[in-house]
């Protein structure tokens, strides 16, 4: 079984509407992530947690919201869905540690398509 | 100011040695991460380093330099199933420690 899961992998939507991307994982980490990437601009931060509860905002968080209700859940939501958040959105996750050990886990991804 | 530049696309042939090189500038720096990226998958770790240096790790190997803010990928003995994306990361001490990624590098292996 993977170890960071996202649902949906894919999602199409129309401009307006509110939609729930969610992210499950069973590393035990502490710190999650939302990514999202579109082509030519690399994986860009949208918030971030370090622990339960812990929010933050990442550099291009206007327009999203997140839930982290506990350690293996991070909720990212689009409360009035438009068309430039058409992108790949991905969840990742990280221990505090030494070095190599504080890398990034990343899910599947989550293909999302606004109309 | 947070910047993390590499080529955007490059090519080679199957059997191979290729170079993908990254600079960076950021307002601290603790560790650099390099990714592999199919196309549509998820980012996976390939190397880490910190300290000045080359880290080998099978066909692939990562260099640093710290005073230089420079870093390659160097991927030997390619193969075809190394065509994906590169991506560079820098984590930014002075930013919460945050992973600070570059475009990434498309890498085209050729027969």
């Amino acid at each position: 079984d993977a170890d960071v899961t996202q649902t949906p992998r894919n999602r199409i939507t129309k401009t307006g509407k509110r939609i729930m991307l969610e992210c499950s994982q069973t590393k035990g980490h502490d710190r999650m992530y939302w990514y999202r990437q579109d082509p030519g601009l690399g994986l860009r931060l949208i918030y971030y947690s370090f622990d339960v509860k812990d929010i933050n905002k990442g550099e291009i968080s206007d327009g999203y919201s997140v839930s982290r209700q506990a350690q293996a859940k991070f909720s990212l939501s689009l409360e009035s869905a438009i068309p430039n958040q058409t992108a790949l959105y991905f969840c990742a996750t990280s221990d505090l540690g030494q070095g190599e050990q504080e890398t990034q886990y990343f899910g599947p991804g989550t293909r999302l398509l606004v109309l | 100011g947070q910047n993390i530049d590499q080529p955007t696309e490059m090519t080679a042939t199957e059997g191979a040695i290729v170079q993908i090189n990254c600079t960076y500038q950021t307002s601290g720096f603790n560790g650099l991460f390099w990714y592999q990226q199919h196309a549509g998958e998820a980012p996976t770790f390939l190397s880490y380093n910190v300290l000045d240096g080359l880290e080998e790790k099978g066909r692939f190997s990562s260099f640093l330099s710290r005073s230089k803010g420079y870093s390659y990928l160097l991927l030997k003995e390619l193969q075809m199933k190394d065509s994906a994306s590169y991506l560079c990361a820098v984590r930014d001490l002075e930013d919460t420690d945050k992973l600070i990624f570059g475009t990434g590098t498309r890498l085209q292996v050729f027969p």
